[in-house]
């Protein structure tokens, strides 16, 4: 979706290094998610925020945390990577209806 | 969690048939919404049902929601090539945090 931009779209990394993963929205919409699919699972909430600074855990939060400081950034922080957690990463916004607009997708893979 | 079973896993079909897929969920629903995803994007919404009983469209899809609000269905009627692309249901439960859960998918392929 042209209003929902995540980067990078793809990266690789090892074990026990930093990741972050950016998402911007120009949408001025209030709800944001972060979200990753792997097979099987469908799609697991990481976390969300409900406005600037505002943010909350999903089912799948543990090794993850975040930040928004801004109403049209919400970032996905793994402090320390692991092979778990290669998956593909997708952000999402809403405007409050709870109906999500889902960008492209952050392919991460983990070594 | 809310549990979301979504059926069938896969579905291998011919141009011009019809499609049937459908989601149960453990606990009653508010929302039922069906979105679609294509290789290297995100899922895109079709359709969204907010009341028991609704049936709405969208072109050739259909989408029920159960009357029984544990459930709903999405029609693809005369199938074409591009409706290749996994079909995730989504529902959101009763709790007024409650926050969106998603199936595991069904993959659609459509041969010629």
């Amino acid at each position: 979706d042209a209003g929902i931009t995540q980067s990078p779209r793809h990266k690789v990394t090892e074990t026990g290094t930093p990741v972050t993963l950016r998402c911007h929205q120009t949408e001025n919409h209030r709800y944001m998610y972060w979200y990753r699919q792997d097979p099987g699972h469908g799609l697991r909430l990481i976390h969300y925020s409900y406005g600037v600074k505002d943010t909350d855990k999903g089912e799948v939060s543990d090794g993850y945390s975040v930040s928004r400081s801004k109403t049209e950034d919400f970032l996905l922080t793994l402090e320390s990577a692991t092979s778990s957690q290669t998956s593909v990463y997708f952000c999402a916004t809403d405007s409050g209806a709870n109906v999500l607009t889902f960008g492209a997708g952050s392919r991460l893979t983990v070594l | 969690g809310q549990q979301l079973n979504q059926s069938p896993q896969s579905m291998f079909i011919q141009e011009g048939e019809d499609v049937s897929m459908n989601c149960t969920s453990s606990s009653i629903f508010n929302t039922w919404l069906w979105y679609k995803q294509e290789p290297g994007e995100g899922p895109v919404l079709l359709i969204a049902l907010y009341k028991a009983g609704e049936l709405t469209s969208n072109g050739r899809l259909t989408a029920q929601f159960g009357i029984t609000r544990k459930d709903s269905f999405l029609n693809i009627s005369a199938s074409i090539p591009s409706d290749v692309g996994i079909y995730f249901c989504a529902g959101q439960g009763t709790g007024t945090a409650s926050k969106l859960t998603f199936g595991t998918g069904t993959r659609l392929q459509v041969t010629l």
